[in-house]
């Protein structure tokens, strides 16, 4: 079966900390990851795919296919990261998994 | 340009009765998706359109949701008798869909829906 497991419902950090949003899946084949964010008061989008190989607002993903985990990371988080993550899968049939998000909270 | 939009944005009803939720995606995508999104769940995907091809309705939790979408664009999701247990915020999405699922979804702000 397919999954996406974000294990951490909330997550706290202060402002300059590092912060690491955990991701991990089951597939059997080559998935599609993504990270999505939904800031307060805004509608879902984007963040990063692992596909792209980019950094977005200082997050960075790598896919570790040996742990199946796409974590999320940022050396020095701000306060403007504060906003609810969800991991993604995206399988050859054009399905998309979600997880069921964390919650980051960044203080100042 | 415009993004995806819903409407309602919000939608409250009585147990036993029908609703409809509409979705118009961004221009000249292809692929329309719904998800479904209940308080501290993820998303569960409920069902895929792409282009004129029939649907992908493998995550509809019952034969009570529905969907269609005209002409290419605008999509509507059909609730019948709908139970307490449906309400969510219902979240649609559109991708140009040139290359599957490593197209980026764009997402519409949602109908929360509430069922008494």
């Amino acid at each position: 079966a397919q999954r996406v497991t974000q294990p951490e419902k909330l997550l706290s950090v202060f402002k300059g900390a590092p912060v690491e949003l955990k991701c991990n899946y089951s597939y059997s084949g080559s998935p599609e990851l993504f990270w999505y964010v939904q800031y307060s008061r805004q509608r879902l989008q984007l963040l990063l795919r692992h596909i792209s190989r980019e950094s977005i607002k200082g997050f960075t993903a790598d896919l570790n296919k040996g742990e199946t985990s796409f974590h999320l990371k940022k050396p020095f988080a701000q306060e403007e990261d504060s906003a609810m993550y969800y991991c993604a899968l995206g399988n050859n049939f054009n399905k998309f998994y979600f997880g069921s998000g964390t919650k980051l909270n960044v203080k100042p | 340009g415009a993004g995806v939009s819903q409407s309602p944005s919000n939608k409250v009803t009585e147990k036993g009765k029908d609703v409809e939720l509409r979705c118009d995606p961004i221009s000249g995508h292809t692929a329309l998706y719904w998800y479904r999104q209940s308080l501290g769940q993820g998303l569960e995907f409920l069902i895929y359109f792409q282009g004129n091809s029939a649907p992908d309705k493998s995550g509809l939790p019952s034969d009570r949701f529905s969907a269609e979408r005209t002409g290419g664009s605008v999509s509507t999701l059909t609730i019948q008798r709908t139970q307490q247990e449906d309400s969510a915020v219902y979240l649609c999405a559109s991708s140009l869909n040139s290359g599957g699922a490593r197209d980026t979804q764009y997402f519409g702000p949602g109908t929360r829906l509430t069922v008494l």
